[in-house]
């Protein structure tokens, strides 16, 4: 079975400061990676994922198929970037659905 | 951008009642919704898949007698938690399909069961 973890519950980084917030996934098919942010009151969001390979708001994730990793990263953290991050994993079985980690409550201290 | 919304966004109810929660996407058309749970400082739980014009999947644990879900329109899924109980508060939140990998969530529906 498919899971997802991100052991970092809780992660405070100065502002300015680099940010890596850790996914780490289990799956024996072709992995399909994606990072959501839920800010302070507001829904989840997309914010990338692993085959556009694009850079959103200063993030980017690179899959690691060899370590089973998908880490989350900005080399400058803002105040802005305080929020809530899921790593999810999409499994294609019968139906297009997301297996999500725990979740990562990261805080930009100013 | 997608749009999807949720109605109600919070709602108390008996022990006993059943509720409904609607699940819209406003400006596309899904054919694939979810339905998650989330508790307090918890991830998202997915609880099943709303297929229009055919019977949701639920998964594993999740109760389907219990959580009735209808995907009647290609717009629109509901979640109905029938005879509720405390233990069934929770955040329920819904998410929309959109591209073959996309979701988009909804705002999320607070439920109290008194």
């Amino acid at each position: 079975a498919q899971r997802v973890t991100q052991p970092e519950k809780l992660l405070s980084v100065f502002k300015g400061a680099p940010v890596e917030l850790k996914c780490n996934y289990s799956y024996s098919g072709s992995p399909e990676l994606f990072w959501y942010v839920q800010y302070s009151r507001q829904r989840l969001q997309l914010l990338l994922r692993h085959i556009s390979r694009e850079s959103i708001k200063g993030f980017t994730a690179d899959l690691n198929k060899g370590e089973t990793s998908f880490h989350l990263k900005k080399p400058f953290a803002q105040e802005e970037d305080s929020a809530m991050y899921y790593c999810a994993l999409h499994v294609k079985a019968g139906n297009e659905k997301l297996t999500f980690g725990t979740g990562t409550r990261l805080t930009i201290i100013p | 951008g997608a749009v999807v919304s949720q109605h109600p966004s919070w709602v108390i109810c008996k022990s006993g009642t059943s509720v409904k929660i609607e699940c819209r996407s406003l400006d596309f058309q899904a054919t694939t919704m979810f339905w998650y749970r989330q508790f307090p400082k918890q991830s998202l739980m997915l609880m099943a898949t709303s297929n229009e014009g055919s019977k949701a999947t639920y998964e594993q644990g999740v109760e389907k007698d219990k959580f009735l879900i209808n995907h009647a329109s290609l717009t629109l899924s509901t979640l109905t938690v029938t005879s509720a109980h405390p233990e069934d508060s929770s955040f329920y939140i819904c998410s929309a399909l959109r591209d073959r990998y996309e979701q988009y969530f909804g705002p999320g529906t607070r439920l109290t069961v008194t």
